[in-house]
């Protein structure tokens, strides 16, 4: 069974830093891409960055390029998510999903991002 | 930037009836079109892939068509059960993009 479970996620001030991290299991992590997909409160999905499995390739979401940096750990099977300079804009539960090639298809329970002063 | 308009927004609908939503893509996505269930508080479940494509587990009452730029899922004989807000998503262009959207309530 596919397991997916995030963590990271606090209360940050508006321009600050923070570390989301997603651990996988019941997969064979190196072999998928992974994404990162935010939730603002009752508000839609929004995509927001993906990997290959090699890390070889990434691509963002135009709203947080220059900001955030996904990477992944295969040894640990691992993902994460740097964010800098958040904005209250940034304010979601960040889900980490497995890849269907570049689509999605499991997803983790997310993660509370608070962008508060 | 690909965008997804779902309709209707919202629907209510007694239980075993039928029940169509559909997504309408800015530009030829082919079959890269996914759809998704979302209940209050839970993370999105895959219902159908690649528009049509059935999934592991999911009920045989969720259906879907199309190409292109037309696409709908379909439910047939609606449970209590399947009261969330429903997605679709592309995956052919980047930035992926998501539909906003459709609520379905029991009536």
């Amino acid at each position: 069974e596919v397991q997916l479970v995030e963590s990271g996620g606090v209360v940050v001030q508006p321009g600050g830093s923070l570390r989301l991290s997603c651990a996988a299991s019941g997969f064979t992590f190196d072999g998928y891409t992974m994404h990162w997909v935010r939730q603002s409160p009752g508000k839609g999905l929004e995509w927001v960055s993906l990997i290959s499995w090699d890390a070889g390739i990434t691509y963002y979401a135009d709203f947080v390029q220059g900001r955030f940096t996904i990477s992944r750990d295969n040894s640990k099977n691992s993902l994460y998510l740097q964010m800098t300079s958040l904005r209250t804009e940034d304010a979601a539960l960040y889900y980490c999903a497995k890849g269907l090639g570049f689509a999605i298809d499991d997803w983790g329970q997310g993660t509370l991002v608070t962008v508060s002063s | 930037e690909i965008v997804l308009t779902q309709s209707p927004d919202f629907l209510s609908v007694a239980p075993n009836e039928k029940v169509v939503v559909t997504c309408r893509a800015s530009q030829s996505i082919g079959s890269s079109l996914h759809w998704y269930q979302q209940k209050p508080d839970q993370a999105p479940k895959l219902l159908i892939k690649f528009a049509s494509q059935s999934i592991s587990g999911v009920p045989s009452r969720f259906g879907g068509s199309g190409s292109e730029t037309d696409f709908t899922l379909t439910i047939n004989s609606l449970k209590a059960e399947d009261a969330a807000t429903y997605y679709c998503h592309q995956s052919i262009i980047l930035p992926l993009t998501f539909g906003g959207g459709t609520k379905v309530e029991i009536k």
